[in-house]
């Protein structure tokens, strides 16, 4: 079955420090991927897509980079900073349907 | 602009009670999908609709579950009978149609005792 999944369940950072967030799938009949940022008490909150036909994408101080061959997403966040301390999903789209990883919690240290 | 509204925030009942989960999506959006989240299974996608018709709900774990979508404007997930098991927060979430991304609410908190 359908499997997205992270390697990182938590990642400490230094303020100021880049960081990388890893994901692993398992099955590639997907239109795109998705990432999320869920702070404490709210909901997942849509920060960046890439399609499935692309291998990188870039946004405000975020990248996301797919690799299919070996079915691996990742989510470079640059200059991080104690704002970005949040829980962090992939997301894997088919049709209407995601499928969200486990996450990986980020924590930034001033 | 008003992202997408659920209430309540926090809900807690005694087992055998009936919840009732409330969703407002965000205005124009075609898509809306409710989810259930917990330590041990992540985010699980339930059910959803398009155009107010419920499309897949093979997520939806038991009977006890039902879902509706009245109008555009507002959608419910029932739990009748509840159950601790049932104790998770659940999200609600829209979005337009064509290739865009999922916007979540805030999350109803429920707790089962």
């Amino acid at each position: 079955g359908e499997n997205v999944g992270l390697h990182l369940p938590t990642l400490s950072v230094q303020e100021g420090d880049n960081s990388i967030i890893n994901c692993a799938y398992s099955n590639s009949a997907s239109d795109y991927f998705i990432w999320y940022k869920q702070e404490s008490g709210k909901g997942p909150q849509f920060i960046i897509d890439i399609r499935s036909n692309m291998d990188k994408r870039q946004g405000q101080r975020v990248t996301v980079l797919l690799n299919k061959t070996v079915k691996h997403l990742s989510l470079q966040i640059a200059a991080t900073q104690p704002g970005d301390s949040a829980v962090y999903f992939c997301a894997k789209a088919a049709g209407n349907k995601l499928t969200f990883g486990g996450g990986t919690r980020v924590l930034v240290k001033p | 602009d008003a992202g997408v509204i659920q209430s309540p925030r926090h809900e807690v009942t005694e087992m055998g009670q009936e919840v009732t989960l409330r969703c407002k999506p965000i205005s124009g959006h075609d898509y809306l999908f409710w989810y259930r989240q917990t330590m041990m299974r992540g985010l699980e996608l339930l059910i959803y609709f398009n155009n107010n018709v419920p499309i897949d709900d093979s997520g939806m774990p038991e009977d006890r579950f039902s879902a509706k979508m009245p109008n555009a404007s507002f959608s419910t997930l029932k739990i009748q009978p509840s159950e601790p098991r049932d104790s998770a927060v659940y999200f609600c979430a829209s979005r337009p149609g064509g290739d865009q991304p999922q916007h979540f609410g805030d999350g109803t908190r429920l707790s089962i005792l």
